[in-house]
C-alpha cells in the first residue's frame, strides 16, 4: 500500500475533464513538489508533469497539475482515446531519498 | 535524442543474481543522478536505487538493502544493478531513470525469479 494515495480507477468520455488526486502527507507532498507520469499500455512510463504545474515540451496543455498542502491534482480536459493509460503521482520523500509513488490511476476512456 | 537501454534480465532461481544494465546516449550522463524504478507485474512502480553523478552516494528502498548494489561508469555512459539473493518478490520489470525528475526512461528489462 503506497503512502501516496490515488484513487485506483477513473473514467470520462471523449471531450470531458476529468481530474486524478494524490494524497500524502507533510514528510512527502508538503514538503516537496509534485510529479505525474503517464503510462500507456505496455509501455515505460512518461514524464507528464513536474514540479506541480509544469509540462515538458511535447505534452498538450490540456494536462495541468496542481497542489495544495498535502495533496495534488492532474487535470485533463478534452478527453481523447489515447489518453486511456495508467497515471502516477510522484512526491520526493526525505526517509527515501527518492520518489515516492503514488500507487496509480487507471483511467479509461468510455 | 535522449536514449536509455536496459538489458540484463532473464529467468532466476530464487538466491540467484544478475547483473542489469543501462547504457545511455543524447545527453551528459556523468552530471544527472541516475535512478533504477521497477514494476512488478500488473503492480505500480517503485523506486528501487539511486546513484549520485561522481558515484559517491548511492540509497536504496529498505526492501533490497544488503542485496542490491547500484553502480555507474561514467567513462562508458552506463548505470548498473547487481542484484543478489532475488526472491520471487522481486520479480519485475526494472527501469533506468534519468535525474532527480525521472524526466527520461528507458523500455525496462524483465527480471523473473523463480524456480
Amino acid at each position: 500500500q503506497s503512502v501516496l494515495t490515488q484513487p485506483p480507477s477513473a473514467s470520462g468520455t471523449p471531450g470531458q475533464r476529468v481530474t486524478i488526486s494524490c494524497s500524502g502527507s507533510s514528510s512527502n507532498i508538503g514538503n516537496y513538489t509534485v510529479n505525474w507520469y503517464q503510462q500507456l499500455p505496455g509501455t515505460a512510463p512518461k514524464l507528464l508533469i513536474y514540479s506541480n504545474n509544469l509540462r515538458p515540451s511535447g505534452v498538450p496543455d490540456r494536462f495541468s497539475g496542481s497542489k495544495s498542502a498535502t495533496s495534488a491534482s492532474l487535470a485533463i480536459s478534452g478527453l481523447q482515446s489515447e489518453d486511456e493509460a495508467d497515471y502516477y503521482c510522484a512526491a520526493w520523500s526525505d526517509s527515501l531519498n527518492g520518489r515516492l509513488f503514488g500507487g496509480g490511476t487507471k483511467l479509461t476512456v468510455l | 535524442e535522449v536514449q536509455l537501454v536496459e538489458s540484463g534480465g532473464g529467468l532466476v532461481q530464487p538466491g540467484g543474481s544478475l547483473r542489469l544494465s543501462c547504457t545511455a546516449s543524447g545527453f551528459t550522463f556523468s552530471i544527472y543522478w541516475m535512478n533504477w524504478v521497477r514494476q512488478a507485474p500488473g503492480k505500480g512502480l517503485e523506486w528501487v536505487a539511486n546513484i549520485k553523478p561522481d558515484g559517491t552516494e548511492k540509497y536504496y528502498v529498505d526492501s533490497v538493502k544488503g542485496r542490491f548494489t547500484i553502480s555507474r561508469d561514467n567513462a562508458k555512459n552506463s548505470l548498473y544493478l547487481q542484484i543478489n539473493s532475488l526472491r520471487a518478490e522481486d520479480t519485475a520489470v526494472y527501469y533506468c531513470a534519468r535525474g532527480s525528475n525521472y524526466a527520461y526512461w528507458g523500455q525496462g528489462t524483465m527480471v523473473t525469479v523463480s524456480s
